[in-house]
């Protein structure tokens, strides 16, 4: 099994840009996460999806960032616009239920928003 | 706003020796806790987990948990340089919805 596998895996953007990260989860796990990782906060959940269905969206920072999961093999994770602040690791994980104890994260996609 | 504790470290220990990593939860209510290691520049890598109050051990590993003092621990025994990492805890909390709350992570820093 090839993993979680994100692309891409580095992203250099201008302030304002439209910021398109994607990912590819474990085949045959149902639910799949999407973290940002930054000094600052540490690792936050943004959003999970369950059988490719928004399940809880508390954690997007705000309406610039929306993620869609249009089949059970892809999702991404949008930001528009981009700001500086946005710069950090975005991590997707996938698993097979819900208990957590078998989530794996792919490499992420280390953003910089100059 | 549920809050995860750690230490940020460095923690430094020789090699051989028993690495203590220790966690603080707010939520009382929390019922599932995890372990995962990130190596720099890496990905967060689920090392252990544990539901029930007292010891589990996968290893050289040992996860422990009080859920009345509202802690959970690891322990790694016979530490190796290869143990050198960012370790995170993560509490599942209460209320049944899954958003994880991570704690900062501490670094460990295991010197020969």
């Amino acid at each position: 099994d090839a993993g979680v596998i994100q692309s891409p895996r580095h992203e250099v953007t201008e302030m304002g840009q439209e910021v398109t990260l994607r990912c590819k989860p474990i085949s045959g796990h149902d639910y799949l996460f999407w973290y940002r990782q930054t000094m600052m906060r540490g690792l936050e959940l943004l959003i999970y999806f369950n059988n490719n269905v928004p399940i809880d969206d508390s954690g997007m920072p705000e309406d610039r960032f929306s993620a869609k999961m249009p089949n059970a093999s892809f999702s991404t994770l949008k930001i528009q616009p981009s700001e500086p602040r946005d710069s950090a690791v975005y991590f997707c994980a996938s698993s097979l239920d819900f208990g957590g104890d078998t989530q794996y994260f792919g490499p992420g996609t280390r953003l910089t928003v100059l | 706003q549920k809050e995860v504790e750690q230490n940020s470290g460095p923690l430094s220990v020789p090699e051989g020796a028993i690495a203590s990593l220790n966690c603080t939860y707010s939520d009382r209510g929390s019922q599932s806790f995890f372990w995962y290691r990130q190596y720099s520049g890496k990905s967060p890598e689920l090392i252990m987990f544990i539901y029930s109050n007292g010891d589990k051990e996968d290893g050289r590993f040992t996860a422990q948990l009080n859920k009345a003092s509202q802690y959970v621990s690891l322990l790694i025994r016979d530490s190796q340089p290869s143990d050198s990492a960012t370790y995170l805890c993560a509490v599942n909390p209460s209320g049944g919805s899954y958003i994880p709350t991570f704690g900062r992570g501490t670094s460990l820093i295991v010197h020969p």
